[in-house]
């Protein structure tokens, strides 16, 4: 397997515009995991999936954060607008039932 | 609420030394807590899942253990080399399956 794959690695963009991040799970897997990395922060959970189903957003810092996971094998995290406050690295991970999480990438955005 | 908290922050020594690097919780209510490494600009890699019925988790030079009543885990490294230079995180893993992360022990290893 590929292992989780995170679509775009880096993007650049402009306060204000719209930024999606794309992740696909690894086959099989059943839960999914958005993560947002910053120094001052450090790893913070924003939002998790099973089974398609979000389990737990308490971590979406606010209504301009939202996600979305349409079936099993795909998933993404949108904000609009985009604030330079939300520059980070976000990473997707994924895992089966009682396993350990297995961590894409991530893809490093930067909001001008 | 659960608190996760790693030191030292940054550590240095020169290669063959055995290190410990430390992690603390607030809450002992953990379903399992897992040790990563992560590389600059790239993400993490799992190390070792200690099992909360269990005290300890050895993979090659690597050995974490566990005391969730005193809410410690420490992750040794025997024998450290250069390519051990990376930042290693703690999480807690909870009964929803949530992690809580610590900040992180960036290590580098001196040739």
């Amino acid at each position: 397997d590929a292992g989780v794959i995170q679509s775009p690695r880096h993007e650049v963009t402009e306060m204000g515009q719209e930024v999606t991040l794309r992740c696909k799970p690894i086959s099989g897997h059943n839960s999914l995991f958005w993560y947002r990395q910053t120094m001052m922060r450090g790893l913070e959970l924003l939002i998790y999936f099973n089974n398609n189903v979000p389990i737990d957003d308490s971590g979406m810092p606010e209504d301009r954060f939202s996600a979305k996971m349409p079936n099993a094998s795909f998933s993404t995290l949108k904000i609009q607008p985009s604030e330079p406050r939300d520059s980070a690295v976000y990473f997707c991970a994924s895992r089966s039932e009682q396993e350990t999480q297995y961590f894409g990438p991530g893809t490093r955005l930067l909001v001008l | 609420k659960q608190e996760v908290t790693q030191i030292p922050a940054a550590l240095s020594v020169p290669e063959g030394e055995n290190l410990v690097l430390n992690c603390s919780f607030t809450d002992s209510a953990i379903y399992n807590l897992q040790w990563f490494r992560q590389d600059p600009g790239k993400g993490l890699t799992s190390l070792l899942l200690i099992q909360s019925s269990q005290r300890e988790q050895t993979s090659g030079r690597l050995n974490a253990s566990l005391d969730k009543s005193s809410g410690r885990s420490t992750l040794y490294i025997a024998a450290s080399q250069p390519g051990d230079s990376a930042t290693y995180l703690c999480a807690v893993i909870l009964f929803t399956g949530k992690l809580i992360f610590g900040q992180g022990t960036t290590l580098q290893v001196k040739p």
